[in-house]
């Protein structure tokens, strides 16, 4: 069945670089853009932005520009995030999320990765 | 981009409907026909329940329905059941290839 499927929670020290993965199955992947949101705890849904999944050009949201580095395999069918210099404030819960229309209908998100930032 | 404006709760007794409003300007919600609703459940992924603000995906019930007017968009829950409590968030197309969710809300059964 069409899914994403992301990699597992992440405890990294401040400083430090994580990189989240996103496997898509059961879909062509290049067909639909790919979305990241994040949502710190307790708190509501912040986009981050998106690939292009057929030109593997990003584009990232205010606020989300340096630290943060969307990329693609798509040999296997996946999605990457990685966040380098890592803060205590990037702890959250980070999702992808299939847009299936290209105008932010996201019809399918991965289970999300709990990243947490503590020394 | 800041955040679309929701109110932080509503509710509703069982077989009521509820309608949360998502405020914006007319540089999003107001400017395109491209807002979404999803409902998340604790501890789960968001669900899309609307998009381009009145179509459902298939298998989403009817009693959930969308609206637009101006720079203000709406999401209606009718015939409320239990399992509709949960946070519910819009999002809009924003211009520039950018996207941006309202702040969220959470909806008591």
């Amino acid at each position: 069945q069409v899914q994403l499927v992301q990699s597992g929670s992440e405890l990294k020290k401040p400083g430090a670089s994580v990189k989240v993965s996103c496997k898509a199955s059961g879909y062509m992947f290049t067909a639909y853009p790919m979305n990241w949101v994040r949502q710190a705890p307790g708190q509501g849904l912040e986009w981050m932005g998106w690939t292009n999944t057929n030109t593997g050009n990003p584009t990232y949201a205010q606020g989300f520009t340096g630290r943060f580095a969307f990329s693609l395999d798509t040999s296997v069918n996946t999605a990457y995030l990685q966040i380098s210099s890592l803060k205590a404030e990037d702890t959250a819960v980070y999702y992808c999320a299939r847009d299936f229309t290209g105008n932010g209908a996201f019809d399918i998100w991965g289970q999300g990765t709990v990243v947490t930032v503590s020394s | 981009q800041s955040a679309l404006t929701q109110p932080p709760s509503a509710s509703g007794s069982p077989g009521q409907s509820v309608t949360i409003s998502c405020t914006g300007t007319s540089s999003d919600v107001g400017g395109y026909n491209y807002v979404s609703w999803y409902q998340q459940h604790p501890g789960k992924a968001p669900k899309l329940m609307i998009y381009d603000v009145t179509e459902r995906p298939s298998g989403v019930p009817d009693r959930f329905s969308g609206s637009k007017s101006g720079n203000t968009a709406s999401l209606t829950v009718s015939g409320l059941q239990a399992e509709d409590e949960a946070d519910y968030y819009c999002s809009s197309y924003a211009g520039n290839n950018n996207f941006v969710f309202g702040t969220g809300t959470k909806v008591t059964v």
